[in-house]
């Protein structure tokens, strides 16, 4: 257990909706991250917070939005869902300069 | 140049072989050059990381690999078991946070 916590673990909605993924990152880490895994794409890094503040982005659509809470839990937003956005959407977190560990997912899929 | 390519796409190996995966980094200023494990449902783990100083470093049965001049690295595990069946994904990175990830090995050990 990476001691990351995502929710929720599956979800089933059709094209055009909008969902929220939460993100507990593990204790007394300040960055998460998010990322996306399909089939096809592997592993793609859409956007890192620290402590708040957003410090990078990757390849994340403008359909999607992130922010991470005082509590240092972060969501992810996505809308107007499309067929390809389909996927398995994780959340990791690390310690300034240290190893990012990943929590073990949620799986999207889009209908 | 933030491209980091992965091969191969997927291995299969008798158990107790040498099973050798690699990856091929283009920017210098990489640092950083971990490989995480993931099993199915599950997120990535990391298995083990290397920093361009040393050539090799041994983990017990996992080993890694660097050539600085050649910009390439690879995953050689040793002994190989049925339960190191697992995707493999190489990364690299300035720094343990900012990390671009290859595609992913699928590896399958026949007991």
């Amino acid at each position: 257990d990476s001691g990351v916590t995502q929710t929720p673990k599956h979800l089933i909605t059709a094209t055009g909706q909008r969902v929220t993924l939460r993100c507990s990152p593990r204790s007394g880490d300040l960055s998460v991250y998010w990322y996306q895994q399909s089939l096809d794409q592997g592993l793609q890094f859409l956007i890192q917070y620290y402590n708040g503040e957003e410090r990078a982005k990757g390849n994340i659509l403008e359909r999607f939005s992130a922010q991470q809470f005082p509590d240092l839990h972060s969501e992810l937003n996505l809308s107007s869902l499309e067929l390809g956005d389909s996927a398995l959407y994780f959340c990791a977190s690390s310690a300034l300069g240290n190893t990012i560990y990943f929590g073990e997912g949620s799986w999207l899929t889009v209908v | 140049q933030q491209q980091v390519k992965q091969s191969p796409q997927s291995l299969i190996v008798q158990k107790g072989g040498i099973p050798i995966i690699n990856c091929a980094y283009e920017n210098t200023a990489f640092d950083y050059f971990p490989w995480y494990q993931q099993f199915p449902g599950k997120g990535p783990a990391l298995l083990i990381a290397i920093r361009p100083d040393v050539s090799e470093k041994k983990e017990g049965r996992f080993t890694i690999s660097f050539n600085k001049s050649a910009k390439q690295f690879s995953l050689h595990i040793m002994d190989s078991q049925p339960g190191d069946s697992a995707t493999y994904f190489c990364a690299a990175g300035e720094g343990a946070q900012k990390l671009v990830f290859g595609q992913g090995t699928r590896l399958t050990i026949n007991p």
